[in-house]
C-alpha cells in the first residue's frame, strides 16, 4: 500500500514562511491534499489538488508537487496557523483507498 | 449551510457493535460520496470506508473489511457505519466527511462533520 511520510514537527517565527513536506513514492503522479487540524477540533481542507485553494482559506496557504515530495507553503505565518497538518492522497492499487500521512504538528515560536 | 453532524458513538465490550449515523444538511446529499475516518487520541487520521452517491459503489479499510460496513439512505439524508466485532484498536474518534460528487470527481473531503467517540472497552 502507498505511504506517505512527514516530519513529526516544524516550527517557525511568526510572519515568516513555513514548509511542510509529504514523501511518496512518485508522488508527483498523484493529486496531493492537505488538511489543517486545530487541537479538539475537526480537520478542515486547505490546499486539494496540489495548489488549489477552497473558497475561505488565505492565499498564505499553497502547495507544490513534485518529484517524491509534495509541500504544503505557508507565508506570512500566524500563532492562529499553529496546528496539526495532514497531507492525503488518492490511492487506485490494488483497490480505492484513501491514504493519509502521518502528519506534522506546526509550532509558531 | 453544508453541515455534517455524526452520532452513535459510545463505550462498547470488544465483540459487541455498534452503529454510527452521519446526518446531511446544507447541499444536495445524493449527489455525493461520504467517507468515513477515524482518529485515535493523539494520533493521526486513518480513512475508513467510503459510500458512492448512490450508494452501489463502496470501499472499505482492510483493517475493518468483514466487521464494519457502510451504508446510506438517501431519503434520510444518512450515512450509516456499521460496526460489528468491535476491538480495542477501534476506539477513536469517527469523523465523516464529504467525497467527490457525481458531476465532479475528486478524491479529497472538502466538509466534516464535528466527529463521534467510540471506546471499545472491557
Amino acid at each position: 500500500s502507498y505511504v506517505l511520510t512527514q516530519p513529526p514537527s516544524v516550527s517557525v517565527a511568526p510572519g515568516l514562511t513555513a514548509r511542510i513536506s509529504c514523501g511518496g513514492h512518485n508522488i508527483q503522479t498523484k493529486g496531493v491534499h492537505w488538511y489543517q487540524q486545530r487541537p479538539g477540533q475537526a480537520p478542515v481542507l486547505v490546499v486539494h489538488d496540489d495548489t488549489s485553494r477552497p473558497s475561505g482559506i488565505p492565499e498564505r496557504f499553497s502547495g507544490s508537487n513534485s518529484g517524491h515530495t509534495a509541500t504544503l507553503i505557508i507565508s506570512r505565518v500566524e500563532a492562529g496557523d499553529e496546528a496539526d497538518y495532514y497531507c492525503q492522497v488518492w490511492d487506485s492499487s490494488p483497490l480505492h483507498t484513501w491514504v493519509f500521512g502521518g502528519g506534522t504538528k506546526l509550532t509558531v515560536l | 449551510q453544508v453541515q455534517l453532524l455524526e452520532s452513535g458513538g459510545g463505550v462498547v465490550q470488544p465483540g459487541r457493535s455498534l452503529r454510527l449515523s452521519c446526518a446531511a444538511s446544507g447541499f444536495t446529499f445524493d449527489d455525493f460520496a461520504i467517507h468515513w475516518v477515524r482518529q485515535t487520541p493523539g494520533k493521526g487520521l486513518e480513512w475508513v470506508a467510503i459510500i458512492w452517491y448512490n450508494g452501489e459503489t463502496k470501499y472499505h479499510e482492510d483493517s475493518v473489511k468483514g466487521r464494519f460496513t457502510v451504508s446510506r439512505d438517501n431519503s434520510k439524508n444518512t450515512v450509516y457505519l456499521q460496526m460489528n466485532n468491535l476491538r480495542v484498536e477501534d476506539t477513536s474518534v469517527y469523523y465523516c466527511a464529504r467525497g467527490g460528487s457525481a458531476v465532479a470527481i475528486n478524491y479529497y473531503m472538502d466538509v466534516w462533520g464535528k466527529g463521534t467517540t467510540v471506546t471499545v472497552s472491557s
